[in-house]
């Protein structure tokens, strides 16, 4: 049981909008920022979105992150075959004092 | 080029100890705070442990507090994790992974490495 909750799997065509949810606390997203993390598969976590709505260099700004309250969400326009991949959540949790993740969530482009 | 090879991983039987490894090359190590996150075989990730740049403020996930033991050496571009009573639930995918922190102090784990598998089995 993932301290952040997130759908286990979202799907979409080429082209759609998807977006993935995050819900958590007010010991975690409530008070802190949210990253985003894509696992192609096969391969090491990379980070997507950090501070809650940033993006590293060389992220297709198809990709944005947003927060509200203790959740958060990320959205994917022009959804592309390669966006294939999990989605994680991650905050830190002041209480536990501990970095925590969502379950992740399996994206499929249909 | 900026990188983090992990290493150590293997096979281990419940009860026992294993200790990764984990080199960065490309940036200066010193300078970074450093974590190990695991994944179980077809599960999701799991932040494990961190440890602040000059090697102090080590915080622990309850699952491995007391039976792990995160270190670093600066002087060897290089972090470790100490891992005893190793139990089933304990398999998975280690990487370590670099925090960088934006200009208000947020940190997010911009460099993984490519994972060490450790199997505890008998």
């Amino acid at each position: 049981q993932s301290v952040l909750t997130q759908p286990p799997s979202a799907s979409g065509t080429p082209g759609q909008r998807v977006t993935i949810s995050c819900s958590g606390s007010s010991s975690n997203i409530g008070s802190n920022i949210v990253n985003w993390y894509q696992q192609l598969p096969g391969t090491a976590p990379k980070l997507l979105i950090y501070s809650n709505n940033q993006r590293p260099s060389g992220v297709p700004d198809r990709f944005s992150g947003s927060k509200s309250g203790t959740s958060a969400s990320l959205a994917i326009s022009g959804l592309q075959s390669e966006d294939e991949a999990d989605y994680y959540c991650a905050a830190w949790d002041r209480s536990l004092k501990a970095w925590v993740f969502g379950g992740g969530t399996k994206l499929t482009v249909l | 080029e900026v990188q983090l090879v992990e290493s150590g991983g293997g096979l281990v039987q419940p009860g026992g100890s294993l200790r990764l490894s984990c080199g960065a090359s490309g940036f200066t190590f010193s300078s970074y705070e450093m974590h190990w996150v695991r994944q179980a075989p077809g599960k999701g990730l799991e932040w494990v442990s961190n440890i602040r740049s000059g090697g102090n403020n080590i915080y622990y996930a309850d699952s491995v507090k007391g039976r792990f033991t995160i270190s670093r050496d600066n002087a060897k571009n290089s972090l470790y994790l100490q891992m005893n009573s190793l139990r089933a639930e304990d398999t998975a995918v280690y990487y370590c992974a670099r925090e960088v922190r934006d200009a208000n102090n947020y940190g997010a784990f911009d460099i993984w490495g490519q994972g060490t598998m450790v199997t505890v089995s008998s």
